[in-house]
């Protein structure tokens, strides 16, 4: 059973064109969204992260879009390059105290042509 | 990777056979986390440790035991290797907030297991 829905599952984009990545959840008791980067042989790392108290959240080039009536959120790229060729993956978890299990999108694959 | 080192990086075994991951972490965070990676599927919670000894099954635990009896130390044993155990695996740790929940997880490079 799949909490978190990520689309698309992969995207070209050219080198200065924005990069936008959706993510629908479930669980309405989810509080915490975070964005982990990937890139290959390496372990996800934290991009940008967004709790529902705020609609928006805008770091550098990166920008988490938040809707909690329709429970989604997505993560923008702007002016985006090839160094952030990459795989992206959305999360959610449920309360600071329940064990932070995250539950993770299915990842989305993200080329940025030169 | 945030002091974060697991071994062995690769590994290839025999349906059948037991294997033991390691993690291990040089933060002294109190959380440790063992995830698998497969296509289409994200990252899936196998299990989770809250403190030494005390453990926890996540989304996909059926094959798969834990162990951890230091802090900085958690392993991960599939105790009859599968083909469909075959996957990318990853630590991850957190440390408790003075409210008493969690941070932000990090994640160690990954141990790439191939199960013939």
């Amino acid at each position: 059973q799949q909490q978190v829905k990520q689309s698309p599952q992969s995207l070209i984009v050219q080198k200065g064109g924005i990069s936008i990545i959706n993510c629908a959840y479930e669980n309405t008791a989810f509080d915490y969204f975070p964005w982990y980067q990937q890139f290959p042989g390496k372990g996800p790392a934290l991009l940008i992260a967004i709790r529902p108290d705020v609609s928006e959240k805008k770091e550098g080039r990166f920008t988490i879009s938040f809707n909690k009536s329709a429970k989604q959120f997505s993560l923008h790229i702007m002016d985006s390059q090839p160094g952030d060729s990459a795989t992206y993956f959305c999360a959610a978890s449920e309360g600071e105290t329940s064990g932070s299990r995250l539950t993770f999108g299915e990842g989305t694959q993200l080329t940025v042509n030169p | 990777d945030a002091g974060i080192t697991q071994s062995p990086r690769h590994k290839v075994t025999e349906t059948g056979t037991p294997v033991t991951l390691r993690c291990h972490q040089t933060e002294n965070h109190r959380y440790m986390y063992w995830y698998r990676q497969d296509p289409g599927h994200g990252l899936r919670l196998i299990h989770y440790s809250y403190g030494v000894k005390d453990t926890d099954k996540g989304e996909v635990s059926d094959g798969y035991s834990v162990s951890r009896s230091k802090t900085e130390d958690f392993l991960l044993t599939l105790e009859s290797a599968t083909s469909s155990q075959t996957s990318v695996y990853f630590c991850a740790i957190s440390e408790s907030t003075a409210s008493g929940g969690q941070e932000t997880q990090y994640f160690g490079p990954g141990t790439r297991l191939l199960v013939l």
